[in-house]
C-alpha cells in the first residue's frame, strides 16, 4: 500500500511568510508525528496526535507553530511569520496506533528553506 | 529529555563489526532504533520493550539493560549497505505520552569495501 507522503518536496519562502507543510499518514494509522531535522543533526520532536486524544504539543517551539489533523487522518503543520532558523528538513511519520509496540514509517520530509 | 548516542561515528571494513549505544536517564518503556541514508527517511530496525519483547529484522540484533536505562545495537558482519546514521528513540515509562519517542542525536556509520 502507500507509504506517508509529504508535500510540498520543498519550500522557499521568504522571512516573515506563513507556510503550510502537509502529511498524509498510511490509512488506518491512528498516531501521527511531525519532527524537525536541522542539517546534518537528529530528529526533533514537535507534536504527536494519537486517535482523537488531545495531541501533544510539547515539541513546538515556539507559538508560531501549530498543526492540526483533520478527520484522524491529513496533518498540516502551519509556521507562521517564518525566521531563518526555521529552515530544516520537516518529517512525517505515521504508526498504528501509539508507537510503543509500532514502528514508525517516516514521509520523505519537507524541505523548508527561508531567506 | 534526549538520549545519549555512543560512539558519535565509526568508520568500518566490510566484515567488520560494530555497537552502538543509546543510554537514557529516564526510566524507559521501550527503545526504538533507526537508520537513515543520506537524503532519504528514517526507516525501522527494531523495538525493544520493557520486559524483553522484542521487534525487528532478523539480520539486527540488539539489547534493552532497564536498569541502566541502556540499549546497544549490534551491527555484525557489515555490509556496504548498513552505511548511514543511526537513531535511537526513547518511551519514557511513565511519560505524559504514550508512544512519544524522543530521539538521540544519531551515529553515522560508514563502511568503506
Amino acid at each position: 500500500g502507500a507509504g506517508v507522503s509529504q508535500s510540498p518536496s520543498n519550500k522557499v519562502t521568504e522571512k516573515g511568510k506563513d507556510v503550510e507543510l502537509r502529511c498524509d499518514p498510511i490509512s488506518g494509522h491512528t498516531a501521527l508525528y511531525w519532527y524537525r531535522q536541522s542539517l546534518g543533526q537528529g530528529l526533533e520532536f514537535l507534536i504527536y496526535f494519537q486517535g482523537n486524544s488531545a495531541p501533544d504539543k510539547s515539541g513546538l517551539p515556539s507559538d508560531r507553530f501549530s498543526a492540526e489533523r483533520t478527520g484522524g487522518s491529513v496533518s498540516t503543520l502551519t509556521i507562521q511569520r517564518t525566521q531563518q532558523e526555521d529552515s530544516a528538513v520537516y518529517l512525517c511519520a505515521s504508526s498504528l496506533r501509539g508507537a510503543s509496540y509500532n514502528e514508525q514509517f517516516f514521509g520523505p520530509g519537507t524541505r523548508l528553506t527561508v531567506l | 529529555q534526549q538520549p545519549v548516542q555512543s560512539p558519535q561515528a565509526v568508520i568500518l571494513r566490510e566484515g567488520e563489526d560494530a555497537v552502538i549505544n543509546c543510554s537514557s536517564s529516564k526510566a524507559l518503556y521501550s527503545v526504538h532504533w533507526y537508520r537513515q541514508k543520506h537524503g532519504e527517511a528514517p526507516v525501522f530496525l527494531m523495538i525493544l520493550l520493557k520486559g524483553g519483547e522484542q521487534k525487528g529484522h532478523e539480520k539486527i540484533s540488539a539489547s534493552f539493560n532497564e536498569k541502566k536505562q541502556q540499549s546497544s545495537l549490534y551491527l555484525t558482519a557489515s555490509q556496504l549497505s548498513y552505511s548511514g546514521t543511526y537513531f535511537c528513540g526513547t518511551e519514557e515509562l511513565g511519560g505524559t505520552s504514550y508512544g512519544k519517542l524522543t530521539f538521540g542525536q544519531g551515529t553515522i556509520l560508514t563502511v568503506h569495501p
